[in-house]
């Protein structure tokens, strides 16, 4: 197994701010590296693939970054909706998950 | 448009049994990899196995912890995804999603879809 490791585990922000989200693999992982997000009741969401292509109909202020272990998440000008939880997955080798980052409203 | 229908989840005791389906409609269902996800109250995704198309030779895979007491298998014919779940342990509590791997992405699997999933709840 790969372990992904995701930090913060949970951070609060307002409406408007920049927020970063990082995710490290254990060992190397090219640009396999997707981003998730989950809201309650709601069906995964893909976000971005391949480290930084944005899902199609996925908003701008999404990007991500990164290649072989180190990866992130930026969201620009948080929006409500945006409260969430992100989850990182791997995918150069089987399939992996980060354990989340909880996103809440300061 | 690509819809997934997870169904058959239920409160089940340990050391009981399930089976899960997943219909899904609006793609090529018998060329994609299909793939079980779960979530526990509380916990992060895990992913659990995939079996691939039958015209890759239908072989699967599973993650190590349910190797021997989940078997996901598939019907072409019904457009349908299972999941047969036996001994069934407190752990296997969760919220059960089916999605199928990005096509071309097969080897390095990327899920644009997901159902709404189907709760399995273990407990005595």
């Amino acid at each position: 197994d790969i372990q992904m490791t995701q930090s913060p585990s949970s951070l609060s922000a307002s409406v408007g701010d920049r927020v970063t989200i990082t995710c490290r693999a254990s060992q190397t992982i090219s640009i396999y590296l997707n981003w998730y997000q989950l809201r309650p009741g709601k069906a995964p969401r893909l976000l971005i693939y391949a480290a930084s292509s944005l899902q199609s109909g996925v908003p701008s202020r999404f990007s991500g970054s990164g290649s072989g272990t180190d990866f992130t998440l930026t969201i620009n000008s948080l929006q409500p909706e945006d409260f969430a939880t992100y989850y990182c997955q791997q995918s150069f080798s089987s399939v992996d998950f980060g354990r989340g980052t909880r996103l809440e409203i300061k | 448009e690509v819809q997934l229908v997870e169904s058959g989840g239920d409160l089940v005791k340990p050391g009981g049994s399930l089976r899960l389906s997943c219909v899904a409609s609006g793609f090529t269902f018998s060329h994609a990899w299909m793939n079980w996800v779960r979530q526990a109250p509380g916990k992060g995704l895990e992913w659990v196995g995939r079996i691939r198309s039958t015209t890759d030779g239908g072989t699967i895979d599973y993650v190590a912890p349910v190797k021997d007491r989940l078997t996901i298998s598939r019907d072409d014919s019904k457009n349908t995804l299972y999941l047969q779940m036996n001994n069934l342990k407190t752990d296997d509590t969760a919220v059960y999603y089916c999605s199928p791997s990005r096509p071309g992405w097969e080897l390095f699997p990327v899920f644009d879809y997901w159902g709404q999933g189907t709760l399995v709840t273990v407990s005595s």
